[in-house]
């Protein structure tokens, strides 16, 4: 089944605790990024890669780290969580930069940072 | 930056009923994509229906619809004989030259039986 993952699903873990937050897809996609989700904001992007070890910003990526080592796996990286970083995270994929190509989401990882 | 701007945090619609979700955004540019995103309790986020902007033509799908007006900048969602499995909160996005996905606040869509 075509599809996004994401690790792991729920997370609670403590300011300062570094962590990771898995995805991957296996789609053959080109095209990967991560968001989170805050109530009242939407989605906001916080990196994206257009191809394995090509990675770009996006709106919101202080705090975070990201990697595109393999084309199937963009991990997100959080060297010092703090508390404003609790919120719903997506990790999303789609097959190349076509502007009416579907993006794909995973589950999404809810991450409570106390 | 291209803004997206979603003014209605809530709506309700009796089942059976068409209700509208009204979507503006921002953006200097001629060519982009537009998206209604679907994201049920399950959070899951399902793709709805997608417009390119420059195609007159608004998209259909089923019981999902657009009003795509390109001057007004405006890209409103018409859902017809509203469902209860209609209920979800539904996104605006935006996609520039740029690739970049820019979503809007979103509209929690209630469905009264």
């Amino acid at each position: 089944e075509a599809q996004v993952t994401q690790n792991p699903r729920y997370l609670i873990t403590v300011t300062g605790k570094k962590l990771t937050v898995t995805c991957s897809q296996n789609m053959n996609h080109e095209y990967m990024s991560w968001y989170r989700q805050d109530p009242g904001l939407g989605l906001r992007q916080i990196y994206y890669s257009m191809n394995v070890e090509v990675t770009d910003k996006g709106d919101v990526p202080e705090g975070y780290k990201v990697s595109r080592k393999e084309k199937r796996n963009f991990p997100l990286i959080l060297e010092s969580p703090s508390p404003n970083q609790t919120s719903l995270y997506f990790c999303a994929s789609r097959p190349g930069l076509a502007g009416l190509n579907e993006q794909f989401f995973g589950p999404g990882t809810r991450l409570t940072v106390l | 930056a291209q803004t997206v701007t979603q003014s209605q945090p809530e709506m309700s619609v009796q089942e059976a009923e068409t209700v509208t979700l009204s979507c503006t955004y921002d953006t200097s540019e001629s060519d982009y994509y537009l998206f209604w995103y679907k994201q049920p309790p399950s959070r899951q986020m399902i793709l709805v229906i997608r417009q390119e902007a420059y195609k007159q033509q608004n998209a259909t799908e089923n019981r999902f619809s657009v009003n795509f007006q390109k001057a007004a900048k405006s890209f409103s969602l018409k859902i017809s004989d509203s469902q209860l499995g209609d209920a979800a909160m539904y996104f605006c996005a935006y996609r520039g030259a740029g690739n970049m996905l820019t979503f809007g606040g979103g509209t929690r869509l209630m469905v009264k039986p």
